[in-house]
């Protein structure tokens, strides 16, 4: 499978702890996004790499999270002392830097706070 | 600031018919446009986009139609079928501006329900 692919696809955790997702794009995408879903919304734009430079970040990113993309490949999006009000489907696009504007999801990682 | 959103929640069709989800928009920034399909426990899947100086672009049976008079995007599926029974998100982003291509404000999105 060539497609986008994020680990864990669920996550049950208990309010106060930190969680770490992984998303690994399309080999060829230079460009790597996160999203975040809540239920019966379309998603939300967190935060957006090119290779491995964090170039924008939404005013929903607070401080407890933070993202990177160390080597410009796969990314990582980190929620330090969750919160019940995280609990939601956390989304990675990839795509490629040119005029296609086709980014290509991933499945998600289902977080749940309890 | 920038919003897409969309006129019904919900839409149900017998398997055939023609289907036609709607979508309205508010920041004429956008310069392009993208319909996604999201079935229960995945992740979106592009269907189609258009950009700001069209009006009309046709898919394998889908068609997307701009009217930048009144903000309006809609999404046209023919002969729709079981298959096409998911959520639909329609979303707006801007090509150019640095930074902020790629993106994407999504509306909320559209139940299609498809009967056999």
């Amino acid at each position: 499978d060539t497609g986008v692919s994020q680990n864990p696809r669920h996550k049950i955790t208990k309010r106060g702890q930190n969680v770490t997702f992984r998303c690994d794009p399309i080999s060829e995408h230079n460009r790597l996004y996160w999203y975040r879903q809540t239920l019966g919304q379309g998603p939300e734009f967190l935060t957006y790499f090119q290779n491995e430079a964090q170039l924008e970040k939404s005013r929903l990113l607070s401080d407890r999270f933070s993202a990177e993309r160390p080597k410009g490949s796969f990314s990582t999006l980190e929620i330090q002392r969750t919160e019940q009000g995280d609990s939601a489907m956390y989304l990675c696009a990839s795509s490629r830097d040119t005029v296609n504007t086709e980014a290509f999801f991933g499945q998600g990682t289902r977080l749940t706070v309890v | 600031g920038e919003s897409v959103g969309l006129h019904l929640p919900t839409l149900s069709v017998q398997e055939g018919d023609n289907s036609i989800i709607n979508c309205a928009y508010s920041n004429s920034a956008s310069d392009y446009f993208i319909w996604y399909k999201q079935e229960s426990g995945k992740g979106p899947q592009f269907i189609i986009d258009i950009r700001s100086n069209m009006d009309k672009r046709q898919g394998q049976r889908v068609t997307v139609l701009l009217n930048k008079t009144v903000k309006h995007l809609s999404l046209q599926i023919a002969a729709t079928q079981p298959g096409d029974s998911a959520v639909y998100f329609c979303a707006g982003g801007r090509r150019s501006g640095g930074t902020s291509y790629g993106k994407l404000t999504f509306g909320q999105g559209t139940i299609l329900t498809v009967h056999p």
